[in-house]
């Protein structure tokens, strides 16, 4: 089955810096990969996703990159506000969807 | 629409105990997922169904866990006899799939089930 690494676990930046969520998976069937927010108590929620047949996708202070040769993709944070901090996953679907170990982000004000 | 509903929103029970979580579903997806969240081993996905049939439990810890899904509205994971070490945050999911069951889209999550077993 798919297995999806994520790396850094946490991450601390200043706001105003940009921050950088790395991720693998195993599966070259799987064509589909979202990132997710997770905050206190609440189930995670989509921000952004990619499909297989693009390589890079934009909104506002948000970007996500796929290399499906490498069989990885990340995301990327722009101008960091407090607000960004929480917890981000990223995942990797085909018929299912496995999500990485997820990464704490906390901007400092 | 309200979103994934799930319930109870807390649960705390003894060792033995067996332990109902349930979902609704958003109206009009077709597919629905159970997920388990631990600091140790973050979101494992436990099992998904697709119109109503369950597709892969390979994620289900053991026998102790069971999930139904009765209609296209309902779903219930059970946990009998439960453990200590069954306490976590279950989540459910839906997202509609389109023909053929193409890949999974958006998930949809509920607030998702405290359960602690003491």
């Amino acid at each position: 089955g798919e297995n999806v690494e994520q790396h850094p676990s946490t991450l601390s930046v200043q706001e105003g810096d940009s921050a950088v969520i790395k991720c693998t998976y195993s599966d070259s069937a799987s064509n589909y990969f979202p990132w997710y927010k997770q905050e206190l108590g609440k189930g995670p929620q989509l921000i952004i996703d990619i499909r297989s047949n693009v390589g890079e996708k934009k909104d506002q202070r948000i970007a996500v990159t796929l290399n499906k040769t490498a069989k990885h993709f990340s995301l990327h944070i722009t101008e960091t506000q407090p607000e960004d901090s929480a917890v981000y996953f990223c995942a990797a679907s085909g018929d299912d969807m496995r999500f990485g170990a997820g990464t704490r982000l906390t901007v400092k004000p | 629409d309200a979103g994934v509903i799930q319930s109870p929103r807390h649960e705390v029970t003894e060792m033995g105990q067996e332990v109902t979580l349930r979902c609704k579903p958003i109206s009009g997806h077709n597919s629905l997922f159970w997920y388990r969240q631990t600091m140790m081993r973050g979101l494992e996905l436990l099992i998904y169904f697709n119109n109503n049939v369950p597709i892969d439990d390979s994620g289900m810890p053991e026998d102790r866990f069971s999930a139904k899904m009765p209609n296209a509205s309902f779903s219930t994971l059970k946990i009998q006899p439960s453990e200590p070490r069954d306490s976590a945050v279950y989540f459910c999911a839906s997202s509609f799939k389109g023909l053929a069951f193409a890949n999974t889209g958006e998930l949809f999550f509920g607030e998702g089930s405290r359960l602690t077993v003491l």
